[in-house]
């Protein structure tokens, strides 16, 4: 199974800064992860897939970078309605699994 | 619109079974994998089972005890779980992949059904 650790768990910023948050596999999974956002309450969202491809109607303040065992997602400048939960996922075998999360807080 | 809709969470003893059920409507369901995804109160996402075609995948914490199936005729995913365990409460999340192509991008989701396992 591979393991995707996410660090920080937490981040705390303001609003305007940029937001680097990082996901690192246990063994080589190419280009196949993807990132979602999730608020309280709500079901997650897919911000980007293989890595760096910004999903349908996602901002363009959000991207992916990354390959192999170490991947970035960086948020330009943060609007009030970032802060949020960042989950990477990998699909490069069976099983599919998530990061830990990384939790985007206001400073 | 693509929509969702889960149905069949509750509480339940531990043991006991409980099947889920998702549908589907907006999209042309027999094209698609589909999928399922759990979230344990106040924890991260845990992938749990694919169905591609006739094709099923699981999670190792719930091979052997759920079994994943469709109804392409009704538009219903089903996840039917048996010799359930506290550790399987959660929001049971069902999710349409982003492609035809792609099972395990999980770009729609239904808005979850709580299941809690407990005595």
């Amino acid at each position: 199974e591979i393991v995707l650790t996410q660090s920080p768990a937490t981040l705390s910023l303001s609003p305007g800064e940029r937001a680097t948050l990082s996901c690192r596999a246990s063994q080589s999974i190419g280009s196949y992860l993807a990132w979602y956002q999730q608020k309280p309450g709500q079901a997650p969202r897919l911000l980007i897939y293989d890595a760096s491809n910004g999903a349908t109607g996602i901002s363009a303040r959000f991207s992916g970078s990354g390959s192999g065992t170490d991947f970035t997602l960086t948020i330009s400048s943060l609007e009030p309605e970032d802060f949020a939960v960042y989950y990477c996922q990998h699909r490069s075998d069976w099983p599919l699994t998530f990061g830990g999360g990384t939790k985007v807080e206001i400073k | 619109e693509v929509q969702l809709v889960e149905s069949g969470g509750g509480l339940v003893q531990p043991g006991g079974s409980l099947r889920l059920s998702c549908a589907a409507s907006g999209f042309t369901f027999s094209s698609y994998a589909m999928n399922w995804v759990r979230q344990s109160p106040g924890k991260g996402l845990e992938w749990v089972s694919t169905i591609i075609n006739t094709r099923t995948y699981y999670a190792d914490s719930v091979k052997g005890r759920f079994t994943i199936s469709r109804d392409n005729s009704k538009n219903i995913l089903y996840l039917q779980m048996n010799t359930l365990r506290a550790e399987d409460t959660a929001v049971y999340y069902c999710s349409r992949p982003m492609t035809t192509v792609v099972a395990s991008l999980f770009d729609c989701w239904g808005q979850g059904t709580l299941v809690t396992v407990s005595s």
